[in-house]
């Protein structure tokens, strides 16, 4: 089993329309999770950092569901500047410094 | 705030021939630095980190090397180029001795043909 798995997608949805992504990790020691976005040819920029009682910014919401070792990203009232791949990072406990990424997933608003 | 950059921006090369691609880091120090490769329609492949100066750990073996000659300057070399070191290098750094957010660099796209 990979460390983080995402579904690869893509995630095709109308302007408007609410989506959700998962990422699902392995090591039940992780402790900080977060969300990147990456455009086409550019580098990923942070999204948002994922908190145990979960966190919203604007239209994007993130939640931890430790139980069962995943983290998810709900986005609403999507717009065509969403379309974009989302890639998920996940570090362990420990003074680990090096998170493990999934490979993300695609998601493309179309009008 | 923190800035970090990258060059060239883009670069073809010949198979065989050498590389260098450069990472600074602006209005930080001590950060933890990392190099990372990522292939047409593939996932992020750790390629080295540093936590300080002079100090690199390798996660895969290949024809690459990495140094950190000053604080925030992190080096990616090749001697040698293969067909497949083709892809988009990306640098990174986070605070050092946290678990804390990676910033990516702005990246190298590189063609080996």
């Amino acid at each position: 089993r990979k460390e983080v798995e995402q579904d690869p997608g893509p995630f095709n949805v109308p302007e408007g329309a609410t989506v959700a992504f998962n990422c699902t990790y392995s090591n039940s020691a992780s402790q900080s999770f977060f969300w990147y976005r990456q455009d086409c040819r550019k580098e990923p920029k942070l999204l948002m950092s994922v908190y145990s009682s979960g966190n919203e910014d604007g239209r994007f919401t993130a939640q931890l569901n430790r139980a069962s070792q995943y983290i998810s990203l709900l986005i609403r009232d999507s717009k065509l500047s969403d379309s974009a791949t989302y890639l998920c990072a996940v570090l362990a406990s420990g003074g680990s410094y090096i998170p493990t990424f999934g490979r993300g997933t695609s998601l493309i608003v179309h009008p | 705030s923190q800035t970090i950059h990258q060059w060239p921006a883009t670069l073809v090369q010949p198979v065989g021939s050498p590389l260098s691609l450069e990472c600074t880091v602006e209005g930080t120090s001590n950060p933890n630095l990392y190099w990372y490769r990522q292939a047409a329609g593939r996932g992020l492949q750790l390629l080295f980190y540093s936590v300080g100066i002079g100090q690199i750990s390798s996660e895969v073996p290949q024809n690459l090397s990495a140094s950190r000659p000053q604080d925030r300057q992190f080096i990616l070399s090749s001697k040698k180029l293969l067909l497949s070191d083709s892809g988009f290098y990306l640098c990174a750094w986070s605070m050092r001795g946290r678990t804390d957010t990676q910033y990516f660099g702005p990246g190298t796209r590189l063609t080996v043909l």
